[in-house]
């Protein structure tokens, strides 16, 4: 059964950082690019971020650039997203979610507050 | 970045009867390598995250209803449901994946008349 769990979510002030993390289990993870995806609170989801399948390209949304990071490791089953300079407009659920194509299998999520 | 836009933002459908989401991609989303539309369709219920229904604008998501259906080429896509059930209640949202940034619609909320 495919399992992708997030976690690292929290509350932290604007410009602070918070590093997510997704564990995942299920499929052969160096097999496949993944992704992160957000999603305001009352908002419609918006991709942030994905990564190669051995981590060799990186993208983004504009928004997030310079400020973000994706990474894996593949040994670990792990994807993460260090985020800083984080801002107010950045609160959201934060998703990791397999990319094959499209977004096929998807983790529970985790709240980032960004708030003083 | 590929603009996609859905219509209508919300709609109303009494149980058993058809509802119709269309999603229109301000370029083509055709992908050269299979020739099929990297257009996919997903339903998000309150509290959960997005579950996949339909991808390459048709291929329906493995356990997904047959009342689920996806039409469309180019720039133009629809999402039908067939015969509206009470658990069908749910915002659904399209999506390019041709490009980055990959792109959503703005999603439609689908209710029970």
């Amino acid at each position: 059964e495919v399992q992708l769990v997030e976690s690292g979510g929290g509350l932290v002030q604007p410009g602070g950082s918070l590093r997510l993390s997704c564990a995942v289990s299920g499929f052969t993870f160096s097999d496949y690019w993944m992704s992160w995806v957000r999603q305001a609170p009352g908002k419609g989801l918006e991709w942030v971020a994905s990564i190669k399948q051995d981590g060799s390209g990186t993208y983004y949304v504009d928004s997030v650039k310079g400020r973000f990071t994706i990474s894996r490791d593949n040994a670990k089953n792990s994807l993460y997203l260090q985020m800083n300079s984080l801002r107010d407009e950045d609160t959201a659920v934060f998703y990791c979610a397999r990319e094959n194509y499209c977004f096929d299998f998807w983790g529970q999520g985790t709240l980032v507050t960004v708030s003083s | 970045d590929i603009v996609m836009t859905q219509s209508p933002d919300s709609l109303a459908v009494s149980l058993g009867e058809r509802a119709t989401i269309n999603c229109k991609s301000s370029q083509s989303v055709l992908y050269s390598s299979n020739n099929k539309n990297c257009l996919a369709w997903y339903q998000q219920k309150p509290g959960q995250p997005p579950k996949l229904l339909i991808y390459w604008a048709s291929t329906r998501e493995s356990g997904v209803p047959d009342r689920f259906s996806g039409s469309g080429s180019g720039t133009d896509f629809t999402l039908t449901i067939s015969s509206l059930q009470p658990e069908d209640v749910a915002v659904y949202y399209c999506q390019q994946y041709c490009d980055i940034p990959r792109t959503f619609g703005h999603g439609t909320k689908v209710e029970i008349k």
